[in-house]
């Protein structure tokens, strides 16, 4: 079954520790996305991808980093400059990215700091 | 600017009752769609519903039913006859053409009672 793969479910992180979330697709889509979820806060734009090689910054990416290599990979790390990273973290890919089809989720990490 | 509201945080209902959430969006784009999402305990947002701007049809899904109306930029979701089952957090999104962004509402945490 095609779908978002989001590894691992939870995460501990010391302080000062840069720590890397795994998303992975097979839907081949070409855009992908990745929100923070805090309690009442609903969800939040950290960076996007629309092709490979290629990404932008969200309404909050200070404190972490991305790439995208290959197509179905999108990792997020959380760098040591994000001073509350302690969310929860989807990823999400679309098809055309904002032309309406909307987004498939993964089933999201849960990152807390120790 | 574009913005979701769902000034509902949270309701409890006893089963079989009825129920509605609320949404209502602000957007200056005359073509967006909007969606409503279903994320339960485990974290997966899951897919409810998608509508385009031109479409101001309601829409009936077995016990779910939605409601746009563009006169009062709302697309409010109703469940007939609940179930523990629906006990959940509700989101409202609105995707704007172009936008690389779901703009997410706060959600509502649902809560049936048996």
């Amino acid at each position: 079954d095609g779908g978002i793969t989001q590894s691992p479910k939870y995460l501990f992180r010391k302080e000062g520790q840069n720590v890397t979330l795994s998303c992975e697709q097979n839907l081949n889509h070409d855009a992908m996305y990745w929100y923070r979820q805090d309690p009442g806060q609903g969800l939040r734009l950290i960076y996007y991808s629309q092709i490979v090689n290629d990404f932008q910054k969200g309404d909050i990416a200070e404190g972490y980093s991305v790439s995208r290599e290959k197509k179905e990979s999108f990792p997020l790390t959380v760098t040591s400059a994000q001073k509350n990273p302690t969310a929860f973290y989807l990823c999400a890919s679309s098809i055309d990215g904002g032309q309406g089809h909307g987004y498939t989720f993964g089933s999201g990490t849960r990152l807390t700091v120790v | 600017a574009q913005k979701v509201t769902q000034a509902q945080t949270e309701i409890s209902v006893v089963e079989k009752e009825d129920v509605t959430l609320d949404c209502v969006y602000e957007t200056r784009d005359t073509t967006y769609y909007l969606f409503w999402y279903k994320q339960p305990p485990s974290g997966e947002l899951v897919f409810l519903i998608r509508r385009n701007s031109f479409d101001e049809q309601n829409e009936i899904s077995g016990r779910y039913s939605w409601n746009f109306q563009k006169s009062t930029s709302s697309f409010n979701f109703t469940i007939t006859a609940s179930q523990v089952v629906d006990s959940a957090v509700y989101f409202c999104a609105l995707d704007q053409t172009g936008a690389n962004n779901l703009f997410f509402g706060t959600g509502t945490r649902l809560t049936v009672i048996p």
